[in-house]
């Protein structure tokens, strides 16, 4: 099973919005709203930001926020913060895995 | 509150076996579904399986199929995870991680095994 695909990295200034990416197939992101996204800063845990592709958990900034369209998740961060540099992970479920990571995004707060 | 205590860092070579330990507290055992995931050095996330810590029933990523078997102890909150014929590719964080209904909602602090000879 082939990793999610995820931009290397993107970057952004304080209180601009950016938007993450993670395409799939009509096999994972496509067939099923299991997407999920994490947050890990260096050395850290992964955090669980966005489950069923727009939910947050309790505690998650509403600056957060998930979308999909078609085999293409998404990860909208408004308002950036310093705190928000970090690498981001998208997760799926997929019928040939059954689940499986996306490559991880670096996320530069200029 | 929920807490995912792993193992201590392991070192080990080539062709040996390791096996992290999970233990879980906070939350009734049983309830949620395990998974583990590793990281190498500056890599992204890697499934590697999940576990049913009811009746021990558990799926593995294909890539790690024969070499991977993933436990639980009841009696002590406790999965484990071991991994067979390490290799230095197999040097990586591993994580485990609670199931949230298809998501990770809490996750161990990571056990770093190092495979070198």
């Amino acid at each position: 099973q082939s990793a999610l695909t995820q931009p290397a990295s993107v970057s952004g200034s304080p209180g601009q919005s950016i938007t993450i990416s993670c395409t799939g197939t009509s096999s994972d992101i496509g067939a099923y709203n299991l997407v999920s996204w994490y947050q890990q800063h260096p050395g850290k845990a992964p955090k669980l930001m966005i489950y069923d592709v727009a939910d947050r958990p309790s505690g998650v900034s509403n600056r957060f926020s998930g979308s999909k369209s078609g085999n293409t998740a998404s990860l909208t961060i408004s308002g950036l913060q310093p705190e928000d540099e970090a690498s981001y992970h998208c997760f799926s479920y997929t019928s040939a895995g059954p689940w499986v990571f996306g490559g991880g995004t670096k996320l530069t707060v200029l | 509150q929920v807490l995912l205590v792993q193992s201590g860092a392991e070192m080990k070579k080539p062709g040996a076996s390791v096996k992290v330990s999970c233990k879980a507290s906070g939350y009734r055992f049983t309830t949620y579904y395990i998974y583990w995931v590793r990281q190498a050095p500056g890599q992204g996330l890697e499934w590697m399986g999940i576990i049913n810590p009811t009746d021990g029933r558990t799926t593995y990523a294909q890539k790690f199929q024969d070499r991977v078997t993933m436990t639980r102890d009841t009696s002590s909150s406790t999965v484990s995870m071991e991994l067979r014929s390490l290799r230095s590719e197999d040097t990586a964080i591993y994580y485990c991680a609670r199931d949230f209904g298809a998501a990770l909602d809490y996750w161990g602090q990571g056990t770093l095994v190092t495979v070198s000879s």
